[in-house]
């Protein structure tokens, strides 16, 4: 069964919209993480969340961490064309294993 | 600064030849190191991770192997390829087991006709 639930699986918004990607799971995350994907390449590190209610932001994009640790959001504001791409959330369930279950992805497009 | 490279970039191998994806990480030492295959449709799944040379771990059983018989350098290997092994292939690695941060390569395309 997928631990890790993304959502919206795909979305199209227009240039210098805001946006937000959710990842969901039924158990308590010990790291949470976000990366980017072009298609066909491998992924880039976004940021990473540990503590419960944690909040982090690199230029237009947020990540937050609930206080139960099992949710997690991607907000991105004024959305740009290079903002497209794929969003994968990414996290160690098993109590600080390293071993990194990832959801499905979002597919973004930032239509000009 | 660290870098990582995967060879080859993509690759296209008949049904029952043999596999072998190299993955190399220059600029730490005694890195953990993972693979993991991304199939269209199941997202991201962890296939073998180490935590030192001749040390390897899997995660899910299947027709794929794993070696590191240097400290910098993981090799994901098969003695005879099937469909179901197509696949996106990456390497990642981190400095450490614990809530740590994993950096992943370019990554290998992988076509089992």
């Amino acid at each position: 069964s997928q631990e890790l639930e993304q959502s919206p699986q795909s979305l199209i918004v227009q240039e210098g919209k805001n946006l937000t990607i959710n990842c969901t799971s039924s158990k308590t995350l010990y790291g949470l993480y976000w990366y980017k994907q072009k298609y066909g390449e491998g992924l880039i590190f976004l940021m990473m969340l540990q503590k419960g209610g944690e909040e982090k932001s690199h230029e237009k994009i947020t990540a937050k961490l609930d206080e139960k640790k099992q949710q997690s959001s991607l907000h991105i504001t004024a959305s740009q064309p290079s903002h497209a791409g794929i969003y994968l959330c990414g996290a160690d369930v098993l109590s600080n294993t390293g071993k990194l279950i990832f959801g499905q992805g979002t597919t973004l497009q930032v239509k000009p | 600064s660290q870098t990582i490279h995967q060879w080859p970039a993509t690759l296209v191998q008949p049904v029952g030849s043999p596999l072998s994806l190299e993955c190399t990480v220059e600029g730490t030492s005694n890195p953990n190191l993972y693979w993991y295959r991304q199939a269209a449709g199941r997202g991201l799944q962890l296939l073998f991770y180490s935590v030192g040379i001749g040390q390897i771990s899997s995660e899910v059983p299947q027709n794929l192997s794993a070696s590191r018989p240097q400290d910098r350098q993981f090799i994901l290997s098969s003695k005879k390829l099937l469909l179901s092994d197509s696949g996106f292939y990456l390497c990642a690695w981190s400095r450490g087991p614990a809530a740590v941060t994993q950096y992943f390569g370019p990554g290998t395309r992988l076509t089992v006709l």
